[in-house]
């Protein structure tokens, strides 16, 4: 049964530092792997989408790289800033073709302090 | 487009009351989700959808729950009755099929409260 880790809980840094989230899943048996945002209150927005065959995807100052054969996958955020607080969640979809159904890690909440 | 709306936002209701959560998917999306989402559980599938037919439902927790996608604009999700240990947030969600278009876009939730 695939399960997704993501350490840890929770993060506080000061502005301007880069960092590194954390996920991990028992089954490297994947399709593909998604980060999300969550912010207080709202709903969740896709950040990045790792398909099984790539290695990294990046989208201004996120980086998530994707290691199949460890079972893990790390978001990587350049120059954080008070914007970037919230919740980041890591999912896996564990089938091919039209399988949407994802498994969820519990997030890492992210505070960063101006 | 302006995404995937929910209603209500917020519901506070009794113990053995109906409670009737709505979603509007994003026009042109044929897959849609329902999710509830607690600090202990984390996001937990409920049932998907895929052009408007329930393709998996082994996520709703017993028989108080049922969902329904009368066409493609449209779903509700329905607790009758409802229980404390209902309370959360439930997210409906959409996605176009396809293996490379499978990101869902999500909706803003209703946070669910039952005394």
């Amino acid at each position: 049964k695939q399960e997704v880790t993501q350490i840890p809980a929770a993060l506080s840094v000061p502005e301007g530092e880069n960092l590194v989230l954390n996920c991990s899943f028992t089954d490297s048996a994947i399709y593909n792997l998604q980060w999300f945002r969550q912010d207080p209150g709202k709903g969740l927005t896709s950040l990045l989408l790792i398909q099984s065959s790539q290695r990294e995807q990046t989208s201004g100052r996120l980086n998530a790289s994707l290691d199949k054969s460890s079972g893990r996958s790390t978001l990587y955020i350049a120059a954080s800033q008070p914007g970037d607080s919230a919740t980041y969640l890591c999912a896996v979809n564990p089938g091919a073709g039209n399988n949407r159904k994802l498994i969820w890690g519990l997030g890492t909440s992210l505070a960063v302090n101006p | 487009d302006a995404g995937v709306i929910q209603s209500p936002r917020h519901e506070v209701t009794e113990m053995g009351q109906e409670v009737t959560l709505r979603c509007k998917p994003i026009s042109g999306h044929n897959s849609l989700f329902w999710y509830r989402q607690t600090m202990m559980r984390g996001l937990e599938l409920l049932i998907y959808f895929n052009n408007n037919v329930p393709i998996d439902d082994s996520g709703m927790p017993e028989d108080r729950f049922s969902a329904k996608m009368p066409n493609a604009s449209f779903s509700t999700l329905k607790i009758q009755p409802s229980e404390p240990r209902d309370s959360a947030v439930y997210f409906c969600a959409s996605s176009i099929n396809g293996p490379a278009k499978n990101i869902q876009y999500f909706g803003a939730g209703t946070r669910l409260s039952v005394l």
